[in-house]
Order: C-alpha cells, then sequence, then structure tokens
C-alpha cells in the first residue's frame, strides 16, 4: 500500500483558482470513485471538503470542486481566500477494505 | 450532533504497547452501519491510515502496521480502543479516531486528537 502522491505545496493570490492533483493507481483511485478530500489547519484535526470524488458535505463552500481522470483525482479551490491557506490531503479506498493517504499539499495564499 | 474524543497516556515507553480509547457521544457503535477508525499524524508530517472496525465488529489494518495493530469495541458499545504493540519513536503521532461513512468512503466525523510520545 503506498501513500497517494500529491505536490508539496501550492500557492495563489486571492481570487484566483488552483488545483492539486492526487495520483494514485489503477487499484485505488482508477478503479473506486472513493476519493475524499481533508483540509487541515495547524493544530486542527481534518475536515471532509469532497467525498466521493466531487461531492460536497453540507456547509462546504461551492468553491471546492473536485474531479478524476485515470488514476490522478483534483481538487479545485476558486476564488481563493486567506483562510483556505492549510494542508489538503486526499484519501482513496484500496482493495480490500483499506485506505490510503495522500502525503499532503501545503496551500499558500499568497 | 456526533462527537469523537481520545483519551490515553500521552507517554509510552519504548517496546511498550500504546492504548487508546476513543468515546463516541450522539451515536452507538453497534447500531449504526458506519466504520470507527484511527488515523495517525506524525509531527510535521502527513495523515496515516491505521485501521477500521465495522459495526459489527470486522477489522481491516493498515499492511504495515497489521502484525502490531488490534482495535476493538469496548463492551460500552459507545467506546472503541486502539492497541499498537512493540511501539519505538516512530509510532510518535497525533493520533485521531474517525467515523468512516463506508458508502461514500469519507471519515466525515473526527475527533481532536491527542498526542502520544514514544520515549524513554
Amino acid at each position: 500500500q503506498s501513500a497517494l502522491t500529491q505536490p508539496a505545496s501550492v500557492s495563489g493570490s486571492p481570487g484566483q483558482s488552483i488545483t492539486i492533483s492526487c495520483t494514485g493507481t489503477n487499484s485505488d483511485v482508477g478503479t473506486y470513485n472513493l476519493v475524499s478530500w481533508y483540509q487541515q489547519h495547524p493544530g486542527e484535526a481534518p475536515k471532509l471538503m469532497i467525498y466521493e470524488g466531487s461531492k460536497r458535505p453540507s456547509g462546504v463552500s461551492s468553491r471546492f470542486s473536485g474531479s478524476k481522470s485515470g488514476d490522478t483525482a483534483s481538487l479545485t479551490i476558486s476564488g481563493l481566500q486567506t483562510e483556505d491557506e492549510a494542508d489538503y490531503y486526499c484519501c482513496s479506498y484500496a482493495p480490500i477494505n483499506t485506505w490510503v493517504f495522500g502525503g499532503g499539499t501545503k496551500l499558500t495564499v499568497l | 450532533q456526533l462527537q469523537l474524543q481520545e483519551s490515553g497516556p500521552g507517554l509510552v515507553t519504548p517496546s511498550e504497547t500504546l492504548s487508546l480509547t476513543c468515546t463516541v457521544s450522539g451515536d452507538f457503535i453497534n447500531f449504526s452501519s458506519f466504520y470507527w477508525g484511527w488515523i495517525r499524524q506524525p509531527p510535521g508530517k502527513g495523515l496515516e491510515w491505521i485501521g477500521n472496525i465495522y459495526y459489527s465488529g470486522s477489522t481491516y489494518y493498515n499492511p504495515s502496521l497489521k502484525s502490531r495493530v488490534a482495535i476493538s469495541v469496548i463492551a460500552s458499545k459507545t467506546q472503541f480502543s486502539l492497541r499498537l504493540s512493540s511501539v519505538t519513536a516512530a509510532d510518535t503521532a497525533v493520533y485521531y479516531c474517525a467515523r468512516l461513512a463506508g458508502a461514500s468512503g469519507s471519515y466525515n466525523y473526527w475527533g481532536q486528537g491527542t498526542l502520544v510520545t514514544v520515549s524513554s
């Protein structure tokens, strides 16, 4: 079970859009539509932002969206705001009944 | 509103067993079709999935930790536990308990996390 691959860092200016990629294999991300994304501010627990690849939980801003192409899932944040600055993690189901996280991406809002 | 809270020793001696409890309020572990899991985060590093227990009692573990990990539901049915044996400094981390909605494959409720340091 190998960790999903995410860029270590991304940055953007307020109002811009950014995309964070999450690359797995055809055994996890590529086969199952069970990718979730989490936002984590320093000293806090992770917060679910996207599930089933593209669905938003109640209360999560529509500025957050998810997608998938092949073995790569993506999280896009549009209209960047300063409070979006955080670490972001993807997570995918992997057979059999295991879960794997990405290494995390630090988002800096310049 | 569902809440989860981790508890246990903050300091564990190398080679000993780490034991943590997650107390669930607002739900009963054995009455709801969810998975209950543990995730950890070493200082300054990313999240690592440890394992899940299904409400029926079935358990699923990270292959890299499987030989040392045990997750179980405590008799009260509102608590579940984590035991990690033969710990080393590499097991120092913030440990989170969380609820996994199996159908959606997402951890939608998390505890606040508890730091466990492995040191003599």
